[in-house]
């Protein structure tokens, strides 16, 4: 059964700061990797998706990796600001397209 | 925005209650999700659909059921609903297109069982 970690489940950092959030997988078998973000109280909204065959995908100052084989990903935010304080869940896809979520790592970014 | 809409946004209903709840989408996808989250537990997928009336179960599907008659709406019914099914209850579409399998959440619906 597919089990995803994401650590830490918390994190505060200072504004400017360059930080990495973690996420592993066990079983190396995916289709995608997603990473989400969610405001209290919102939704879910999509920040980058990485297919099975990439390596990595950019958008803006995020930066997210994906590594198979050791069953892992990481999601880079360049420049930290208060605007980013949120939740990031990492997701990795199955072959009907179903996500298995990990708990998330609520970060808080202080001006 | 990939046009999706949940109704109800908010809801409370008393145990034992038959409760609906309605994904409703504008842009023709093929699959819909339907997932709960909760604390501690995260996001859990509950039943998923990949057409009309072609549907299956999810990791938590037990005291659920879905129906899907027109590609754009996707219901989710609790047949007799338990306390257990408090949570928050996302509905998702994903993208379509070759290697597009990108996922789309709506805004949510807040159930709370008394």
């Amino acid at each position: 059964k597919q089990e995803v970690t994401q650590i830490p489940a918390a994190l505060s950092v200072p504004e400017g700061e360059n930080l990495v959030l973690n996420c592993s997988f066990t079983d190396s078998a995916i289709y995608n990797l997603q990473w989400f973000r969610q405001d209290p109280g919102k939704g879910l909204t999509s920040l980058l998706l990485i297919q099975s065959s990439q390596r990595e995908q950019t958008s803006g100052r995020l930066n997210a990796s994906l590594d198979k084989s050791s069953g892992r990903s990481t999601l880079y935010i360049a420049a930290s600001q208060p605007g980013d304080s949120a939740t990031y869940l990492c997701a990795v896809g199955g072959s009907q397209g179903n996500l298995i979520f990990g708990k998330g790592t609520k970060l808080s970014v202080k001006p | 925005d990939a046009g999706i809409t949940q109704s109800p946004r908010h809801k409370v209903t008393e145990t034992g209650t038959p409760v609906t709840l309605r994904c409703h989408q504008t842009e023709n996808h093929r699959y819909m999700y339907w997932y709960r989250q909760d604390p501690g537990h995260g996001l859990r997928l509950i039943h998923y659909s990949y057409g009309v009336k072609d549907t299956d179960k999810g990791e938590v599907s037990d005291g659920y059921s879905v129906s899907r008659s027109k590609t754009e709406d996707f219901l989710l019914t609790l047949e007799s609903a338990t306390s257990s099914q408090t949570s928050v209850y996302f509905c998702a579409i994903q993208g379509t297109g070759v290697g597009n399998n990108e996922q789309f959440f709506g805004p949510g619906t807040r159930l709370t069982v008394l």
